[in-house]
Parts: structure tokens; C-alpha cells; sequence
């Protein structure tokens, strides 16, 4: 079965310091992981995949297999970061298995 | 043209009615998703189609549950004699296609679904 561990319901920063939001996975096969984000009224929209290997908005995202991790980090966090971001995978089948959320709240 | 749309935005209803609700994909994307977001659950895979057919049903809940996709198009999602915890976000997605590639979901706004 896949599961996807996010173990923080809630994270609060100020405003310029680092941030990572943990993100662990269940899987025995090579999976595909995603960073989606929703903000305030917003839709749902991917941030990052881990195959992209990107910087999206200054997040990076690094699947670590040994640990099964794919933390999303971000050295020094603004006040527009403040949304729900939800963890993803996707193994051979195409649906996504979501992570719980984690709200992330950045402080002036 | 525009992104994904879903259809109404808000639905309240009494408990043991039916509802449905409907999502528009994106035009050209063959294949649609469901998702339910729940408080305490997060969000909740219910079905996939690939163009008209459902290979995946895996997520509906009970058989009080349906889904169809007519044209390759739009989908309608029927919730039959509705219960209080089926009080929900129901979210859809699309993307170009699915088997043997990565592509991107986007997903619609949401219809917020209140069983009173």
C-alpha cells in the first residue's frame, strides 16, 4: 500500500527564516513525488516534482530513497508562502496519494 | 482556454437527498480525475477516467457513489441519499493523458458539499 507521511499539521516562521516541511513516503517501487500548494481561495496547483529536479518560487524538494523522504525547503521564507502544502505520489497508476497537509504560516 | 471548472461552487442539501456535480477539464485533456477533501482526512482519491471509461474506482467511498464522463468531456459525480459525512470538498482534475506519461493534474476551484 502507498502512504504519504506529512507529520506536521502546522508550521510557524518568521519571516526570512528557513523552512522545511517534512514529507515521507511509503513505497517499494520507484515512485514519482510532488509538492502541490493551495493558497488563501485559491485552487490547488503543483509546485514541484522531484523528476524536474527545479526551484520553483525558491522551493527545492530532493527525494531521498534511503529515508524515503521528499522534505520541501526554502532558506529564507516570505510572508507569500503562507498556504496548505500537500505532499504527493504517484506510482504506475495515475492517481495521486496525498500526504494530510501541512499549513504553513509565515510571520511578519 | 480557461482551466478547470467545477459546477455549483456551494451545495447544501438535507440528508438522504441525491446531489450531483459536475466538472468541465480542460479542453483536450483526455484523462479526469475526483478527489474528496475532508477535514481530518485531506484529500481522498475517488476515480480516474481515461477518456469515457473509469479503469480506477478504487476511492469511491460506498456504492452511493457514481461517476460518469460522457464525450470525453465533462463528468458528473452523483452522491445518492446523502449522509452527513459525505460533507466535503469534491475536487477535479485533468491532465493530457495518464498511461506512460507524467503529466500535470490542475485542478478545479471545488464544489463545497454541506449534508445538513
Amino acid at each position: 500500500a502507498q502512504r504519504v507521511t506529512q507529520p506536521e499539521k502546522l508550521l510557524s516562521v518568521f519571516k526570512g527564516a528557513p523552512v522545511e516541511l517534512k514529507c515521507n513516503y511509503s513505497y517499494s517501487g520507484s515512485p514519482e513525488l510532488f509538492w502541490y500548494v493551495q493558497y488563501s481561495r485559491q485552487r490547488l496547483q503543483l509546485l514541484l516534482r522531484h523528476i524536474s529536479r527545479e526551484s520553483i518560487k525558491g522551493f527545492t524538494a530532493d527525494l531521498n530513497k534511503g529515508e524515503t523522504s521528499f522534505h520541501l525547503k526554502k532558506p529564507f521564507a516570505q510572508e507569500e508562502d503562507s498556504a496548505m502544502y500537500y505532499c504527493a505520489l504517484r506510482e504506475g497508476s495515475e492517481k495521486l496519494v496525498f500526504g494530510k497537509g501541512t499549513k504553513l504560516t509565515v510571520n511578519p | 482556454g480557461a482551466g478547470v471548472s467545477q459546477s455549483p461552487s456551494n451545495k447544501v442539501t438535507e440528508k438522504g437527498k441525491d446531489v450531483e456535480l459536475r466538472c468541465d477539464p480542460i479542453s483536450g485533456h483526455t484523462a479526469l480525475y475526483w478527489y474528496r477533501q475532508s477535514l481530518g482526512q485531506g484529500l481522498e482519491f475517488l476515480i480516474y477516467f481515461q477518456g469515457n471509461s473509469a479503469p480506477d474506482k478504487s476511492g469511491l467511498p460506498s456504492d452511493r457513489f457514481s461517476a460518469e464522463r460522457t464525450g470525453g468531456s465533462v463528468s458528473t459525480l452523483t452522491i445518492q441519499r446523502t449522509q452527513q459525512e459525505d460533507s466535503a470538498v469534491y475536487l477535479c482534475a485533468s491532465s493530457l493523458a495518464a498511461r506512460g506519461g507524467s503529466y500535470e493534474q490542475y485542478f478545479g476551484p471545488g464544489t463545497r458539499l454541506t449534508v445538513t
